[in-house]
């Protein structure tokens, strides 16, 4: 089992840009979850999925955040324009329905400069 | 909603020492608890959980944790650590009342342990 896959590790662009994080769940899952971890708030949940659908986007800090699912074995978390503030690692995760484990993916280091 | 307390921020130990580490939940339902360690530069990974049955776990490494619901904590325990369990610990709580069963995190604990 590869485990839940993120790309890119790291990622450096400059305020304004527009930023793409992508994750691959662990196969047959049908639950993913996004997080943001930094130094100040910890780990916070953004948003999380069920069969492809949004279950709950009250985590997302604003509307320049938005993500989707468009298939079982794919999603991104888009930034734009992104800002300095947004700076932080964030985490993709996945559990399949009946077993309530998350499964978390290597995350994606973002710095915004 | 539910939250999560990890009261201490960081702490340092020398090797061999014991160690615990605090964690309390707000939720008076049914829950299931998990201790999450994250070493540096890495993911997190599964320490050990809660599910039902004894309230005494046992996790991977020497680490275990007890279930109190009257005190509605979850503490983490080691009796002796190692330099290589500096890590960040992470404990979570998740809700058993819908089919989201979203997982609420703590802000973390940093251990350093010292050779």
């Amino acid at each position: 089992d590869a485990g839940v896959i993120q790309s890119p590790r790291h990622e450096v662009t400059e305020m304004g840009q527009e930023v793409t994080l992508r994750c691959k769940p662990i196969s047959g899952h049908d639950y993913l979850f996004w997080y943001r971890q930094t130094m100040m708030r910890g780990l916070e949940l953004l948003i999380y999925f069920n069969n492809n659908v949004p279950i709950d986007d009250s985590g997302m800090p604003e509307d320049r955040f938005s993500a989707k699912m468009p298939n079982a074995s794919f999603s991104t978390l888009k930034i734009q324009p992104s800002e300095p503030r947004d700076s932080a690692v964030y985490f993709c995760a996945s559990k399949l329905g009946h077993v309530n484990i998350q499964y978390f993916g290597a995350g994606t280091r973002l710095s915004v400069l | 909603a539910q939250s999560v307390s990890q009261h201490n921020h960081h702490v340092i130990l020398s090797e061999a020492a014991s160690l615990e580490l605090g964690c309390n939940y707000s939720y008076g339902g049914t829950v299931n608890l998990f201790w999450y360690v994250q070493y540096p530069g890495q993911h997190l990974q599964l320490l050990l959980k809660y599910f039902s049955g004894d309230p005494l776990v046992k996790g991977i490494k020497g680490f275990e944790a007890e279930f109190i619901k009257s005190k509605f904590s979850f503490n983490l325990r080691k009796p002796s650590v190692q330099w290589s369990d500096t890590a960040e610990y992470f404990c979570a709580v998740t809700a058993i009342y819908n089919t989201g069963n979203q997982f609420y995190f703590g802000t973390g604990t940093s251990l350093t342990v010292i050779p």
